[in-house]
């Protein structure tokens, strides 16, 4: 298994507040995801990496900003979160945009 | 965005049984990958399959990208096979990937 983590894994928040969701690798991939889980709806693309300091807009990208100032952390930040954000938030990587990519275990968010 | 629809959105089996899951695409893709997201929620990758013929054990993938669609066969289906199966596309820009919604299998003892 790809070596991916999540940090938190659960969290609970008010309305309001900044939140900031890790996801580190240690496999030197170069491309690293950001997706959003809900019922109906699958997966859907927030942010993404091509290497540090590199990164660009998914489907579904209001509300959040992300940063990657080493290879191995990829950061998602909700500044202000709403209760519309509640989700599971799922990292992926992979070696190259046409290549298999690994997902990490997840971050359960409510946010009240 | 590319539309992805998948079917059957559930399905339920006797353990033994097969089953043909289906994907398809609204537009050419550069890379297609079925997922399995066990009941615990975590994400496996299954297959890369942009076109042609894959097949791992007991599950085989088959991608037509000119007529974009790709199936996904389970044979002897077990309890552990149950979960989501998902299927994403690349779309030409790269690096914009698409889910669909997914088929939820449950395999019956």
């Amino acid at each position: 298994d790809a070596g991916i983590t999540q940090s938190p894994r659960h969290k609970v928040t008010e309305t309001g507040t900044p939140v900031t969701l890790r996801c580190h690798q240690t496999e030197n991939h170069r491309y690293m995801y950001w997706y959003r889980q809900d019922p109906g709806h699958g997966l859907r693309l927030i942010h993404y990496s091509y290497g540090v300091k590199d990164t660009d807009k998914g489907e579904v990208s209001d509300g959040y900003s992300v940063s990657r100032s080493k290879t191995e952390d990829f950061l998602l930040t909700l500044e202000s979160a709403t209760s519309s954000q509640t989700s599971v938030y799922f990292c992926a990587i992979s070696e190259r945009p046409q290549e298999t990519q690994y997902f990490g275990p997840g971050t359960r968010l409510l946010v009240l | 965005g590319i539309q992805v629809e998948q079917s059957p959105p559930d399905l339920i089996l006797q353990e033994g049984a097969n089953s043909t899951l289906r994907c398809n695409f609204s537009d050419s893709v550069n890379n297609l990958q079925w997922f399995h997201q066990n009941p615990w929620g975590q994400l496996i990758n299954l297959f890369y399959i942009p076109s042609g013929t894959k097949q791992n054990g007991r599950l085989s993938a088959t991608t037509v990208a000119t007529e974009r669609y790709s199936l996904l066969y389970i044979s002897s289906s077990q309890t552990t096979d149950s979960g989501v199966y998902f299927c994403a596309v690349e779309s030409p820009n790269f690096n914009k990937f698409y889910f669909g919604s997914g088929t939820k299998l449950n395999v019956k003892p």
